[in-house]
């Protein structure tokens, strides 16, 4: 079973307006969490990181929450615009590990139409 | 200051043929590594390495090699490829292997490998 779980799979949104991806996790203990974009063709570019003691992080339009109690992550964009059409990562690093431990969920393929 | 750089960007190989799958870096990090990425999972780890002349096993290594004889550089090699190596992979690197959340993990573009 994958220990990250990324919901929708894929998302269409309208230029301006805001959408939330989820990320579900099971990983326990873990290090901190990452929101990754990653354009069509490139490779995935950090967005945020949290540790396991925060619960927000913001990166401009982009705003990630973490529940430590309920194990999941929250990826929230404001105002879309066309450039956010990407695939967003999550990816988990367990405590004990370091960046040869990290689990990557499947990703959410975000469209943002004109 | 080019980061991590991967060529080629596309390769089609015949079952059977083999080849190296380039990545150099230029920011004097002591950890790289190789991922492969495909539909509908996450980034699978193949290869790493914590400096030239040190390497190890991820979780996907099979029908892969790799070295470090430097710093800069950390070729990919598939012996006798196979179908099921058509993948996109990813070359990655970092000051260290500690992770310690700082975000600093660069990925290369890509190499976008077929195998008929």
């Amino acid at each position: 079973k994958n220990q990250v779980e990324q919901s929708p799979q894929s998302l269409i949104i309208l230029e301006g307006k805001n959408c939330t991806l989820q990320c579900n996790y099971t990983v326990s203990p873990f290090s901190n969490l990452r929101w990754y974009k990653q354009d069509t063709g490139r490779g995935p570019v950090s967005l945020t990181i949290m540790t396991f003691s925060e619960n927000t992080k913001s990166n401009g339009r982009y705003t990630a929450t973490l529940d430590a109690d309920t194990k999941q992550s929250s990826l929230h964009i404001t105002a879309s615009q066309l450039s956010d059409s990407a695939s967003y990562i999550c990816v988990v690093s367990p405590l004990s590990g370091g960046y040869n431990k990290l689990i990557f969920g499947a990703g959410t393929r975000l469209a943002v139409h004109p | 200051n080019a980061g991590v750089t991967q060529t080629p960007k596309f390769q089609v190989l015949k079952t059977g043929q083999s080849m190296t799958l380039q990545c150099a870096q230029d920011m004097n990090h002591e950890y790289m590594s190789w991922y492969r990425q495909d539909p509908g999972m996450g980034l699978r780890l193949i290869h790493y390495s914590v400096g030239a002349g040190i390497t190890d096993q991820g979780e996907v290594p099979n029908g892969y090699n790799v070295s470090r004889s430097t710093t800069e550089d950390f070729p990919l090699r598939l012996l006798s490829a196979a179908p099921s190596q058509t993948s996109v992979y990813f070359c990655a690197s970092s000051y260290s292997m500690a992770d310690r959340g700082f975000g600093g993990y660069t990925f290369g573009s890509g190499t976008r490998l077929t195998v008929v």
